[in-house]
């Protein structure tokens, strides 16, 4: 089974800090993903890559960058954190046509 | 473009009784179709997938036909037990992309 590990698990921050959430998935996958998940609005997917050094938008990609440099690793950066991004922020790799996406245990971040 | 819209929650029922979480999708083309619960605490996983019209999947006693004329793909169990506690999201696919659309997400309670 597909393993995906997420550090931190639980992030504190200010308004207008800058965090990073780093994502490493171990089984080779080509695709990693990156989604936050609130209240009402189930998954929304914030950024997508298909390799090292691709980037694809999601659907809220406001507020927020990511880059991914290996085919392991996948980093969500919020470089001026805001209160509206307080979530909890789930990574997943997928391989090319498998279509199953295999998810991280989130990342709780709260920005005070 | 696509879209998933299931029953909302959050669902409460008595061990023992029948579950239908009801799941429609639109879509322009011939997705793969899933259902994926989170356990609270965790990632969502796959429940299981159907790639094919007309086709069921099944896993743990919840199953759902995947029913093109209909454009559904309702999650039903014959007897739920508290142990089925958790959020259960319906969610599309396309090849093409490696997207994949998820539902809103509906949260069953099972109480003893």
């Amino acid at each position: 089974e597909a393993a995906v590990t997420q550090s931190p698990r639980n992030k504190v921050t200010v308004t207008g800090g800058n965090v990073t959430l780093s994502c490493r998935q171990t089984n080779s996958h080509n695709y990693m993903y990156w989604y936050r998940q609130d209240t009402g609005h189930g998954l929304r997917l914030i950024h997508y890559s298909y390799g090292a050094g691709n980037l694809q938008i999601g659907d809220v990609p406001d507020g927020y960058k990511a880059t991914r440099t290996t085919q392991e690793d996948f980093f969500l950066l919020l470089e001026l954190a805001s209160p509206s991004q307080t979530s909890l922020y789930f990574c997943a790799s997928s391989d090319f046509n498998q279509d199953t996406q295999y998810f991280g245990p989130g990342t709780r971040l709260l920005v005070l | 473009g696509d879209s998933v819209t299931q029953t909302e929650g959050p669902v409460t029922l008595s061990e023992g009784t029948s579950l239908t979480v009801n799941c429609s999708y639109e879509t322009k083309q011939y997705p793969t179709l899933f259902w994926y619960v989170q356990y609270p605490g965790e990632g969502p996983q796959l429940l299981f997938k159907v790639p094919k019209a007309n086709e069921k999947g099944s896993n743990r006693g919840f199953e759902a036909t995947y029913n093109k004329e209909a454009t559904s793909f309702h999650l039903q169990k014959a007897s739920v037990q508290e142990s089925d506690s958790a959020v259960y999201y319906c969610a599309l696919t396309q090849n093409s992309n490696n997207r994949i659309f998820f539902g809103d997400g509906t949260q069953l309670v099972v109480k003893p």
